[in-house]
């Protein structure tokens, strides 16, 4: 099942470094999103995409940058990486924004920040 | 903004038993309501979804129920099985807009 696919799976950094996650959707979907999950299993939404524009910012330190190169790719790069950004993150994606468009997550990427 | 609030935050049935897990939104222009589950270590899946204009849908041993009035949803597990067992979340969403998603219900079905 490669929908949605991320890498790495999983990461391990120092504070202070700089980290970048990627994703990919071969759905043909023109709606991408990252997700934050802490440990307590919230799922916050971060930022969504649509056709490579940027929709949603929610309220996310900007040591967050995300990028899309194009509808099928949303990356997520993180500067300055501090110990409460450990968490796991989901990419998703869907056929339009929000609405009636089920959204398919990729199998996370699980970030540890030491 | 929407805010959905989901109910109980955990629980425990013994296998064979019926779940059920509550959600409430806020803006009544909220029309589509999905159900996921997330097996641990996994991704969140959809395992229903409703839209405003039906008032309850079944799919085998899952169903869910939508009251527009009251501004509140539920998802409805009979029979369950220890592969039941997960972290159900309810959404709601408007057209052209994100997915608000509820807190998570940790389901535990024993054997």
């Amino acid at each position: 099942d490669t929908a949605v696919s991320q890498t790495p799976k999983y990461l391990v950094t120092q504070m202070g470094n700089d980290k970048s996650i990627k994703c990919e959707q071969n759905l043909g979907h023109d709606t991408m999103y990252w997700y934050k999950q802490d440990s307590k299993k919230f799922l916050k939404i971060m930022f969504s995409y649509n056709n490579k524009e940027l929709i949603i910012n929610e309220t996310v330190p900007n040591r967050f940058s995300p990028k899309s190169p194009d509808k099928a790719h949303l990356n997520l790069h993180i500067n300055s990486l501090e110990l409460g950004d450990s968490a796991v993150y989901f990419c998703a994606s869907s056929q339009d924004h929000g609405g009636y468009g089920t959204q398919y997550f990729g199998p996370g990427t699980r970030l540890l920040v030491l | 903004g929407e805010n959905v609030e989901q109910h109980p935050s955990t629980l425990s049935v013994q296998e064979g038993d019926s779940a059920v897990i509550k959600c409430t939104y806020s803006d009544s222009a909220s029309n589509y309501f999905p159900w996921y589950k997330q097996e641990l270590g996994k991704r969140p899946q959809l395992i229903i979804d409703i839209r405003s204009n039906v008032g309850e849908k079944k799919d085998q041993r899952i169903a869910v129920t939508l009251n527009k009035t009251a501004k509140h949803f539920s998802l409805h597990i009979t029979e369950t099985q220890p592969e039941d067992s997960a972290v159900y979340f309810c959404a709601a969403s408007t057209p052209g807009n994100q997915f608000y998603f509820g807190t998570g219900t940790s389901l535990t079905v024993i054997p």
